[in-house]
């Protein structure tokens, strides 16, 4: 059974680059479609991107100026990075494996990241 | 596009609730339709995708369809129980880009 694991650094200063890590096991990184999704603290879901090892990454039209995915096949992890971090990133960040590339199917438990200096 | 849900709805136990999620513009058939329930304080988990097929393990309590003529997509739960209780979320997309609607709030009580 595939489980998701995002992991980061839970603290990032304004400007900075937050980065996060999605360790999966028990299934390949290599055969599916991968998200990220966020969720600012009260508020609704925000879909960020995804990507599938073949292929060129897909952002959010309001983040893709600030955002990097990638995938380590030989790690079997998938990552974020985003640049110049304000308050408003501040919240929950989840990856989820997806169905085609356009259904989340399998969820993490997610990590918070809280922008402060 | 946006898609529109209810703020909130109340049912009791036993009961049937229905989710709305309306699209504003593009046809609701042209893309597929998700559904996420989200627990107070957990991850969300996906309880329909592709309009109404159920993830392995989703009870079939949980039905989804959607209706042209309201260019909308619903989320039907029958037999309500406390469980229940979340945040709703509806999803879909068109060519590079995913919409999420703003969200349900089910109260089961």
């Amino acid at each position: 059974q595939v489980q998701l694991q995002e992991s980061g650094p839970g603290l990032v200063k304004p400007s900075e680059t937050l980065s996060l890590t999605c360790t999966i096991s028990g299934d390949s990184i290599s055969s599916y479609y991968w998200a990220w999704i966020r969720q600012s603290p009260g508020k609704g879901l925000e879909w960020i991107g995804y990507m599938q090892n073949s292929w060129r990454p897909t952002y959010s039209p309001s983040l893709q100026s600030r955002v990097t995915m990638s995938l380590d096949t030989s790690k079997n992890e998938f990552s974020l990075k985003v640049l110049s971090v304000t308050a408003s990133d501040t919240g929950v960040y989840y990856c989820a494996r997806l169905r085609a590339w356009y259904a989340a199917v399998v969820w993490g438990q997610g990590t918070t990241v809280t922008v402060a200096s | 596009f946006m898609l529109t849900q209810p703020h909130s709805l109340s049912e009791s136990p036993g009961k049937t609730v229905t989710i709305s999620c309306t699209r504003s513009s593009g046809s609701i058939a042209s893309r597929h339709v998700q559904w996420y329930q989200q627990r107070p304080g957990s991850a969300p988990t996906t309880v329909i995708y592709e309009d109404e097929e159920r993830p392995s393990g989703v009870s079939d309590r949980f039905s989804g369809s959607i209706d042209t003529s309201s260019n909308s997509a619903s989320l039907t739960i029958s037999g309500l129980k406390t469980e229940d209780e979340a945040d709703y979320y509806c999803q879909s997309y068109d060519t590079n880009f995913w919409v999420f609607g703003g969200g349900t709030k089910l109260t089961v009580l």
